[in-house]
C-alpha cells in the first residue's frame, strides 16, 4: 500500500529564514504529489502538485518542491518565510479512485 | 463558485449515538470523498463515491457508512459512537481523476464532531 511520511511535526522559525519540510512517498511506480495547506481555521487549499515533467514545481506564495524519484522524496521549499505562512502542512499522494494518502502533517509556527 | 459546502460544522454527540453529516460538492464536481482528521494522525480516507457509487473506501469499521445521491451530494454516517470518533471530518470534492488528470480535492471546511 502507498503511504507518504513527514518526519517534521512542529518547525518553528523566524521570520525570514528558509523553509524546508521534508516528504517521502512509498510507492515505486508513477506518482501524482502534492503539497496542501491548512492555515488556522481555514480549509485545507492545494499549494502545488506534481505529475510528471520538470521536477521543481513553483507553487502558490512563493513555495516550491523538488522531486527526487531516487529519494523517493518531495521536499517543500520556501526561500524566506512571513509570519502569515504559519499553518499545517500535509504531503499526500494519490492511488486509485481518487484515493489520497496523507502524511500526518507538519505544523509550522513563523515567530514575527 | 460555491466551495464544498459541510454540515453542520460543529456538533456534540454522546456515545452509542448516530451521527450523519452533509456535504455539497463544488457545482460540476461528481467525485465526493470523506477524511477523518485526527491531531498528530493527519487525514485518513473514509471512502469515496462518484455517481452514487462508492469506489473505494478506507480501514473504518463497519460504523462508518456513507452515499451520494444523484445531484453529488454526499452523507456519512456513524452509528454507535465512540470517544474515538471525535475527529474533524473533512469532505472533498473533485473531477474524476480519469476524466482530467488533474486529481486535486478541493475541501470544505468540515465538520467538528465531538463524542462525550
Amino acid at each position: 500500500a502507498q503511504s507518504v511520511s513527514q518526519h517534521n511535526h512542529h518547525v518553528i522559525l523566524s521570520e525570514a529564514a528558509s523553509l524546508e519540510l521534508g516528504c517521502n512517498y512509498s510507492y515505486g511506480g508513477t506518482v501524482n504529489l502534492f503539497w496542501y495547506v491548512q492555515y488556522p481555521g481555514q480549509h485545507l487549499q492545494l499549494l502545488l502538485k506534481y505529475f510528471s515533467g520538470d521536477p521543481l514545481v513553483k507553487g502558490i506564495k512563493g513555495f516550491e518542491a523538488e522531486f527526487i524519484k531516487s529519494k523517493f522524496s518531495f521536499n517543500l521549499r520556501k526561500p524566506s518565510v512571513q509570519w502569515s505562512d504559519t499553518a499545517e502542512y500535509f504531503c499526500a499522494t494519490r492511488g486509485g479512485f481518487n484515493k489520497f494518502y496523507f502524511g500526518s502533517g507538519t505544523k509550522l509556527n513563523v515567530k514575527p | 463558485k460555491a466551495g464544498v459546502t459541510q454540515t453542520p460544522r460543529y456538533l456534540i454527540k454522546t456515545r452509542g449515538q448516530q451521527v450523519t453529516l452533509s456535504c455539497s460538492p463544488i457545482s460540476g464536481h461528481r467525485s465526493v470523498s470523506w477524511y477523518q482528521q485526527t491531531p498528530g494522525q493527519g487525514l485518513q480516507f473514509l471512502f469515496e463515491y462518484f455517481s452514487e457509487t462508492q469506489r473505494n473506501k478506507g480501514n473504518f469499521p463497519g460504523r462508518f457508512s456513507g452515499r451520494q445521491f444523484s445531484n453529488s451530494r454526499s452523507e456519512m454516517n456513524v452509528s454507535t459512537l465512540e470517544l474515538g470518533d471525535s475527529a474533524l471530518y473533512l469532505c472533498a470534492s473533485s473531477f474524476p481523476a480519469e476524466r482530467e488528470n488533474t486529481g486535486e480535492l478541493f475541501f470544505g471546511e468540515g465538520s467538528r464532531l465531538t463524542v462525550l
